[in-house]
């Protein structure tokens, strides 16, 4: 079945250490996005992807880090940098970057990250 | 920033009643309007992209209405079932393929 992928579902981090968030997509989508979502809050845009090898910073970049070095794979880190990281993480994805606003996001499952 | 709003934030209703959310999006720029609903342990399901002022769209006992002119959108569900208890999503599209989503309207339908 095609679908997006999103490893581990939970995550802890440690003061002052980077962690990386997996998201894996079989739908052969062009684009790539990661969303975060903090309780009464709406989905916020971290970063997204139009195509490989290219990025873009979303509303809420600062303290975040992504690649697309492939079309399947685009993994968030969270650096040290980012004060306040605990929070629910989806990664989503649609068939077209530029000018596909009319598509629909397919979502993972999600990764909760907390900090201990 | 864009401002995406959904109205109520909550509703509590009874299995078989009727009910409807509004979505409200800046009238300038318009491309889209997505709805998604977002079921607790799953993920967001697309639900409806609606792209042209009067635009109607149904599946099943829900459908969605769209007014560009004036900004909103509605989501209508036809006598709620338990299995509708959802977060339900709406999110804005000026033409780019990034959304901004409003913080979504949590339905809770009781047998």
């Amino acid at each position: 079945d095609g679908g997006i992928t999103q490893s581990p579902k939970y995550l802890f981090r440690k003061e002052g250490q980077n962690v990386t968030l997996s998201c894996e997509q079989n739908l052969n989508h062009d684009a790539m996005y990661w969303y975060r979502q903090d309780p009464g809050q709406g989905l916020r845009l971290i970063y997204y992807s139009q195509i490989v090898n290219d990025f873009q910073k979303g509303d809420i970049a600062e303290g975040y880090s992504v690649s697309r070095e492939k079309k399947e794979s685009f993994p968030l880190t969270v650096t040290s940098a980012q004060k306040n990281p605990t929070a629910f993480y989806l990664c989503a994805s649609s068939p077209t970057g530029q000018r596909g606003g009319n598509q629909p996001q397919h979502f993972g499952d999600g990764t909760r990250l907390s900090i201990l | 920033i864009l401002n995406v709003e959904q109205s109520p934030q909550s509703l509590h209703v009874q299995e078989g009643d009727s009910t409807n959310f509004t979505c409200s999006f800046p009238s300038s720029n318009f491309y889209a309007l997505h709805w998604y609903r977002w079921e607790t342990a799953k993920s967001p399901e697309a639900l409806f992209v609606m792209t042209l002022n009067g635009d109607e769209k149904k599946k099943g006992r829900i459908s969605a209405t769209l007014n560009t002119k004036e900004g909103y959108s509605y989501l209508y569900i036809k006598g709620s079932q338990p299995e509708d208890s959802a977060t339900y999503l709406c999110a804005f599209s000026s033409g780019y393929s990034t959304l901004t989503f409003g913080k979504g309207t949590m339905l809770l339908v009781s047998p």
